[in-house]
């Protein structure tokens, strides 16, 4: 099945950039959708088809996504921000659906 | 109010089963595909089953295939997760989640997730 990799953490300086990355076998053919965890809460989608955004997340986070990496951008990181990052995309070829292992994001 | 509420989680011995239920609100649950993940605390999420909106197609992981079946009643606005031959590894929080596109495959972006259900699987 399809494999995703992540770091498992990410650290940052408040109002700096953070980018979190998503590796795949030429993963830039997919699409690429991104969630935040917070501690206790469920998953919420972040990013979706590898850049939009649904209402509410604010422009701060942006995705990107080519060859054999795709990329959630962070700018002017906020504390608020600190959670667990994760990419998911589908595979049709198996009729799966995979997310990445997860990066933790800590704001120094 | 859109919302999943997750129920049917709970302590059982390996070997038994579990149903779980996910009962959607909010929105028109029979235009759009949904899906379990589950969650091992401390750890990452783990796609487990999906099914499209008209129950015509439905994938499972590995680690669940043969065991768990998926199904939903459109007329209930529920979702299920028949979950036989239980395995301490499948102890996790187990969360319902639409697919955002609508009438299409279960291949899309999850919006909107539950709190999850917990399951136990332990002697």
């Amino acid at each position: 099945s399809y494999v995703l990799t992540q770091p498992p953490s990410v650290s940052v300086a408040p109002g700096k950039t953070a980018r979190i990355t998503c590796g795949g076998n030429r993963i830039g053919s997919r699409s690429v959708h991104w969630y935040q965890q917070r501690p206790g809460q469920a998953p919420v989608l972040l990013i979706y088809y590898d850049g939009d955004r649904p209402s509410g997340i604010p422009e701060r986070f942006s995705g990107s996504n080519s060859g054999n990496t795709a990329t959630l951008t962070i700018s002017r990181v906020e504390a608020g921000d600190e959670a667990d990052y994760y990419c998911h995309v589908g595979d049709t070829s198996s009729d799966q659906t995979v997310f990445g292992g997860g990066t933790k994001l800590t704001v120094l | 109010e859109v919302q999943l509420v997750e129920s049917g989680g709970g302590l059982v011995q390996p070997g038994g089963s579990l149903k779980l239920s996910c009962a959607a609100s909010g929105f028109n649950f029979d235009d759009y595909a949904m899906h379990w993940v589950r969650q091992v605390p401390g750890k990452g999420l783990e796609w487990v089953s999906g099914i499209t909106w008209e129950s015509n197609s439905v994938g499972f992981a590995e680690s669940v295939r043969g065991r768990f079946t998926i199904s939903r009643d459109n007329a209930k606005n529920s979702l299920y997760l028949q979950m036989d031959r239980l395995r301490p590894e499948d102890t996790a929080l187990y969360y319902c989640a639409k697919v955002m596109d609508g009438l299409g495959s279960y291949m899309g972006a999850f919006d909107l997730w539950g709190q999850g259900t917990p399951v136990t699987v332990a002697s």
